[in-house]
C-alpha cells in the first residue's frame, strides 16, 4: 500500500465551482500535513499546512481527520488560476508525496 | 535572494555517460534534499543531507550519490545512467526542520537513452 494516496483526477469544473478531493495515508503516527500546488513542468510550492483543528486559507480550506487518516482540500470559487496538480505532503520522520490529484477550471 | 538554483535545467544522456547536477540555495538552511519526479508517482526521496557535512540515502538511492560540499551546496551524481533514471529532479531545501516549509528548485530534466 502506498504511503500517500491521491485521486489522480482530473477534476474539470466551471469558473465559481467548489472542488473538494481527499489524501489517505497509511501510517497513523504521521505527525504533520501540507497541501503543494505544483504547475505544469514547475517545482511544487507550498499552498498550506493542514492543522488538526482545519484550517482556511482565502478560498482554501484543509481539513484533517485523523481517526480516518485523511486530509482534504476544498476550493470555493474556483478560478482560472487554480488550475494545478495540487500534492498531499504527509510528515511521518520524512516527507511523503501522493502523486497529486490534478484541478482544471475552465471558463 | 534566488532561493533554490538547479544546474542544468535540461539534460540528455546516452546509457552508461555520468553527470553532476548541481543545487545551491542562498537561505541559509540547514538541510537539504533530492527527489526524482515520474508520471503518476510522488516525488521520491533519493538522498537528504540534514547538516552541512552530512548525508543520507532516502527511498530511491542506488544509481546515485551525493556530495554536500558546503552549506550552500548540495550536488546529486549519476555515475553511469540507465533509461530508468530518466526523470525529473528535484532540489529543495528546508531552514530548520521536517515540519517547515520545503523550498524547491526549479528541476532538472534529464532523459536518459
Amino acid at each position: 500500500r502506498k504511503e500517500v494516496e491521491q485521486d489522480p483526477g482530473p477534476f474539470n469544473v466551471p469558473e465559481g465551482a467548489t472542488v473538494a478531493f481527499n489524501c489517505t495515508y497509511s501510517n497513523s503516527a504521521s505527525q504533520s500535513f501540507f497541501w503543494y500546488r505544483q504547475d505544469c513542468r514547475k517545482e511544487p510550492k507550498l499552498l498550506m499546512s493542514v492543522y488538526s483543528s482545519g484550517n482556511e486559507d482565502g478560498r482554501f480550506t484543509a481539513q484533517l481527520n485523523r481517526a480516518s487518516q485523511y486530509i482534504s482540500l476544498l476550493i470555493r470559487d474556483s478560478k482560472l488560476s487554480d488550475s494545478a496538480t495540487y500534492l498531499c505532503v504527509v510528515n511521518d520522520y520524512k516527507l511523503s508525496f501522493g502523486a497529486g490529484t490534478t484541478v482544471t477550471v475552465r471558463a | 535572494n534566488a532561493g533554490v538554483t538547479q544546474t542544468p535545467k535540461f539534460q540528455v544522456l546516452k546509457t552508461g555517460q555520468s553527470m553532476t547536477l548541481q543545487c545551491a540555495q542562498d537561505m541559509n538552511h540547514n538541510s537539504m534534499y533530492w527527489y526524482r519526479q515520474d508520471p503518476g508517482m510522488g516525488l521520491r526521496l533519493i538522498y537528504y543531507s540534514a547538516s552541512e557535512g552530512t548525508t543520507d540515502k532516502g527511498e530511491v538511492p542506488n544509481g546515485y550519490n551525493v556530495s554536500r560540499l558546503n552549506k550552500r551546496e548540495f550536488s546529486l551524481r549519476l555515475e553511469s545512467a540507465a533509461p530508468s533514471q530518466t526523470s525529473v529532479y528535484f532540489c529543495a531545501s528546508v531552514s530548520r526542520q521536517i515540519s517547515d516549509t520545503q523550498y524547491f528548485g526549479p528541476g532538472t530534466r534529464l532523459t536518459v537513452l
